[in-house]
C-alpha cells in the first residue's frame, strides 16, 4: 500500500461548481497536511496546510482532516477557469532521526470550463 | 524577493550520459530539497541539503547525487543516465533544515529542469 493515495483524476467541471478533491493516507504518524497547486510547466506551490484535524478555510478553498479515517479533503468553492491545474496533497512524515520529508501523493487534474 | 531558479529549464541527454542541474535558493534560505516528478510516480523525494551537508536522502540509487555551496546554492547529479530518469526534476528551498522545524515549515518549489533521456 502507498504511504498517500490520490485518485488522479481528471476531473472536468463547468465554472462556478463545488470541487472535492480527496487523498488518503496509510501510516497514522503523519502529521502536517498540505495542498499544492501545480500550473502546467511551473513548480507545486503551497495553498494551505493543516495539523489538526477539522476544518480550515481560505476564501473559496476549505482542507478538511480526519485523522481518524486517515482521509484529507480539499474543497473549492465557486471554481473559476484560474483554478485548472493539478492539485498534489503532501504531508510531512518521519524520515529518520530527527528529519521529515515531504511525501505527496500523485495529484489530480483539475478541469474548470467556462 | 526572487523565487527559486533551476538551470536550465529544458534538457535533452542520451542513456549513459550524466547531467548536472542547477538550483538557486530564495535568498536566506538554507536548505534545499530536490524532487523527482513523473507521470507513473509523482512527486518524490531524492534528498535534503543543509549548511552543505546531506541531512536526508529518499530511496532512489547512488547515481544521483548532490551537494551545496556555501551560498546554498545546490546542484544535483545523475550519472549513467537512464530511459527512466526522464522527468520534471523540482528544487525547493526552506529556511530551516527540515529536523530543525518546530511545525511545518514551508518550502518553496522552482519551475523545475525538464530532463529527457533518448
Amino acid at each position: 500500500q502507498k504511504e498517500v493515495e490520490q485518485d488522479p483524476g481528471p476531473l472536468s467541471v463547468p465554472e462556478g461548481a463545488i470541487v472535492s478533491l480527496n487523498c488518503t493516507y496509510s501510516n497514522s504518524a503523519f502529521q502536517y497536511f498540505m495542498w499544492y497547486r501545480q500550473y502546467s510547466r511551473k513548480g507545486p506551490e503551497l495553498l494551505m496546510y493543516t495539523y489538526s484535524s477539522g476544518n480550515k478555510e481560505d476564501g473559496r478553498f476549505t482542507a478538511q482532516v480526519d485523522k481518524s479515517s486517515k482521509y484529507i479533503s480539499l474543497f473549492i468553492r465557486d471554481s473559476q477557469p484560474s483554478d485548472s491545474a493539478t492539485y498534489l496533497c503532501a504531508m510531512k512524515v518521519p524520515a529518520g532521526g530527527s528529519n521529515y520529508k515531504l511525501t505527496f501523493g500523485k495529484g489530480t487534474l483539475l478541469t474548470v470550463n467556462p | 524577493k526572487a523565487g527559486v531558479t533551476q538551470t536550465p529549464r529544458y534538457l535533452i541527454k542520451t542513456r549513459g550520459q550524466q547531467v548536472t542541474l542547477s538550483c538557486s535558493p530564495i535568498s536566506g534560505h538554507r536548505s534545499v530539497s530536490w524532487y523527482q516528478q513523473t507521470p507513473g510516480q509523482g512527486l518524490q523525494f531524492l534528498f535534503e541539503y543543509f549548511s552543505e551537508t546531506q541531512r536526508n536522502k529518499g530511496n532512489f540509487p547512488g547515481r544521483f547525487s548532490g551537494r551545496q555551496f556555501s551560498n546554498s546554492r545546490s546542484e544535483m547529479n545523475v550519472s549513467t543516465l537512464e530511459l527512466g530518469d526522464s522527468a520534471l526534476y523540482l528544487c525547493a528551498s526552506s529556511s530551516l533544515a527540515s529536523s530543525l522545524a518546530v511545525s511545518y515549515n514551508e518550502q518553496f518549489f522552482g519551475p523545475g529542469t525538464r530532463l529527457t533521456v533518448l
